[in-house]
């Protein structure tokens, strides 16, 4: 039982177009949430996160939507870049320490 | 300015052996994580350390597995009689000390275990 869900394994968007990432979860106790960005061989990194008491946090061209009676939250990025190509992983934070991740979207900017 | 170190990057090891994965968190952070990634699967919560410490070690399998955070040098986890199924990559993350304020957490590049 996945508490974590998303639903894209991978996309491909157009260089200067946005991306979305999408990300369902299934408990609305969930209060806080996150995205990483993963290159091949590398660690996840931390992008953005958001908590419950927002419906939205920008920064820079990465945006973090949260719909808290849909239990949805997304990632746009734009515009995309090459060097955005990477898988994603939003992740939810439960109590103070643990993170549930989701299985990621491969993302794939073309040039 | 190092970020979380893990060594070895790779480990190749036999049925039956052990293996040690070893992790420095980043300086000023005494709060370390162990996550565990599948082939074509998220990171998966293992156990949660500080300093001698095991916080949370819900996630980790009974058997085989354990893991420490000694007052000195790294974090250490290890798996005992490694099967075929613990070959995986796994990550290890810090946060500082003020753990219960959401502090992000902050990955290692991974050690990536095959077992043959």
């Amino acid at each position: 039982d996945q508490q974590v869900k998303q639903n894209s394994p991978s996309l491909s968007v157009q260089e200067g177009r946005i991306s979305i990432l999408n990300c369902d979860y299934t408990n609305s106790m969930f209060d806080y949430f996150l995205w990483y960005k993963k290159y091949p061989a590398e660690g996840p990194t931390f992008l953005i996160s958001i908590s419950s008491i927002k419906d939205k946090n920008e920064d820079g061209r990465f945006t973090v939507f949260l719909n808290k009676s849909a239990k949805h939250l997304s990632l746009h990025i734009v515009p995309s870049q090459p060097g955005d190509s990477a898988v994603y992983f939003c992740a939810i934070l439960t109590g103070t320490y643990k993170y549930i991740f989701g299985t990621g979207t491969r993302l794939k900017v073309l040039a | 300015n190092a970020g979380v170190m893990q060594n070895p990057r790779h480990l190749v090891r036999r049925r039956g052996q052990e293996a040690r994965l070893r992790c420095s968190p980043m300086k000023g952070h005494s709060h370390v994580y162990w996550y565990r990634q599948l082939p074509e699967e998220g990171l998966k919560f293992m156990v949660y350390l500080q300093k001698e410490n095991i916080i949370d070690e819900s996630g980790m399998p009974k058997e085989r597995f354990s893991a420490e955070f000694p007052k000195e040098g790294p974090s250490i986890l290890r798996i005992q009689q490694v099967v075929r199924g613990d070959s995986a990559a796994y990550f290890c993350a810090s946060s500082p000390s003020s753990a219960g304020l959401r502090e992000t957490q902050y990955f290692g590049p991974g050690t990536r275990l095959l077992v043959l």
